[in-house]
């Protein structure tokens, strides 16, 4: 089984900290995704990487960065967290090509207070 | 583009009742369709998926939907609904090629026994 693993299932931090979110696949997978999660606007696409050390900008990237430097590891990174970045995060992962799926970890819901 | 439009934001059913969730898609080339399931506090799990060739796809746990060309749709459907199907259920689309999944913004699912 594919398994996508988030490194803390819930984080509490404070206004302006640098936060990390860590995410490791053990599938090989070329693709990774971050998606954040608020109720009533579904699944928004953060950032995603299609291999090492490359990224391309979702739908909604201000505020984020992220780092690929190994293949199975993708990191979001909130430079200077704010209460509005309060939501759940989702890490995916999935081989590429067309008509794939993608598999998820178990998600981050993060607080900033 | 692609956007994926999931009709009800809620649905609630009676345990044993049809199960009929909606979703209606936009694609400017023939879109690989999926559905994911959410659980409270969990991460998404694939339930189906339609890529090409038949157009009623079954998936786990008793639900399958049907890829309608002609009204741009894939409603998720089971025939009779059981209390451990109630979750958050997310509908997603994908073009051709390798490129991030898009999602609708989600229908809860309550089942009342």
């Amino acid at each position: 089984d594919v398994k996508v693993t988030q490194s803390s299932r819930y984080l509490v931090k404070r206004t302006g900290e640098k936060v990390f979110l860590e995410c490791v696949q053990d599938m090989d997978h070329e693709n990774m995704f971050w998606y954040r999660q608020d109720p009533g606007l579904g699944l928004r696409l953060i950032y995603f990487s299609y291999d090492v050390k490359m990224k391309e900008k979702g739908d909604i990237p201000e505020g984020y960065s992220v780092s690929r430097e190994k293949k199975e590891r993708f990191s979001l990174i909130l430079e200077s967290a704010s209460t509005n970045q309060t939501s759940m995060y989702l890490c995916a992962s999935s081989p590429g090509g067309w008509g794939t799926e993608a598999f998820f970890g178990q998600g981050t819901r993060l607080t900033v207070v | 583009a692609q956007s994926v439009t999931q009709l009800g934001s809620h649905v609630s059913v009676s345990e044993g009742a049809l199960v009929l969730l909606r979703c209606n898609y936009s694609s400017s080339v023939p879109p690989y369709l999926f559905w994911y399931v959410q659980y409270p506090n969990q991460g998404l799990q694939l339930l189906l998926k339609y890529t090409t060739g038949a157009t009623l796809v079954k998936g786990i746990n008793g639900f399958e939907a049907e890829f309608k060309k002609s009204e741009t749709s894939f409603h998720l459907t089971k025939p009779s609904a059981h209390m451990s199907d109630a979750a958050e259920y997310f509908c997603a689309v994908s073009a051709r090629g390798n490129t991030p999944l898009v999602f609708g913004k989600g229908t809860r699912l309550s089942v009342i026994a």
